[in-house]
């Protein structure tokens, strides 16, 4: 199989505070991963490209210091909001592909992020 | 960048009926036209998908056809049935370890 898990799978954290997501791949080795947006009733947004040992590629219009990616590992890369505010409040996705140039990909469960 | 259309926003059929979905894509690049469906709060799942060397896939009620020349695909549900109800995505990628653009979606809401 190929399982990708996220955590938490909800969150709700006061403005001004950082809230980090895990995206971890359980039975798979992935050297890209990817992060996207949804909000309420609209389409995912693709945010920022995970590379293993390198620096994440963002999206136009996507602050890489607001969304701090780290991908340490060949089976984890974490994404922080820093200092998040109210429309921030999203469901976050990371998706994940098994081998180099795969075009399948396989989605985490999701977090809801609610910042109030 | 690649851009996604997907058409309609809503569709409501009834149980039993078929169901289409358009979508365009704008980059001729694009190789992989996956479609999936989504529950509320929950992860796309992956329904079919398909590549740009074929022009049609088939797996049981669901179908999906490709026109590369004119730049779109679509998804077809026959004899739909009430768990049919969801939203559903297009998406389409240059083939780069899954890097997908969606499309808006559509709600389709099988009725009784």
């Amino acid at each position: 199989g190929a399982v990708v898990s996220q955590h938490p799978s909800w969150v709700i954290c006061k403005s001004g505070t950082s809230v980090k997501i895990e995206c971890r791949s359980l039975d798979f080795q992935a050297t890209t991963m990817f992060w996207y947006r949804q909000f309420p009733k609209q389409s995912l947004m693709l945010m920022a490209t995970s590379n293993e040992g390198s620096k994440a590629t963002y999206e136009q219009g996507v602050e890489k210091d607001k969304f701090l990616i780290n991908h340490a590992s060949l089976t984890l890369s974490t994404l922080t909001v820093t200092s998040a505010h109210p429309e921030d409040s999203s469901f976050y996705i990371c998706s994940a592909s098994k081998v180099r140039g795969s075009t399948e990909a396989f989605f985490g469960q999701g977090t809801r992020l609610t910042v109030v | 960048g690649e851009n996604v259309e997907q058409h309609p926003s809503t569709l409501s059929v009834q149980e039993g009926d078929s169901a289409v979905i358009k979508c365009t894509y704008s980059d001729s690049a694009s190789n992989y036209f996956p479609w999936y469906k989504q529950e509320l709060g929950k992860r796309p799942q992956l329904i079919i998908d398909i590549r740009s060397n074929v022009g049609e896939k088939k797996d049981q009620r669901i179908a999906v056809t490709l026109n590369k020349t004119a730049k779109h695909f679509s998804l077809h549900i026959t004899e739909t049935q009430p768990e049919d109800s969801a939203v559903y995505f297009c998406a389409a990628s240059t083939g780069t370890a899954s890097k997908l653009t969606f499309g808006t979606g559509t709600r389709l809401q099988v009725t009784l």
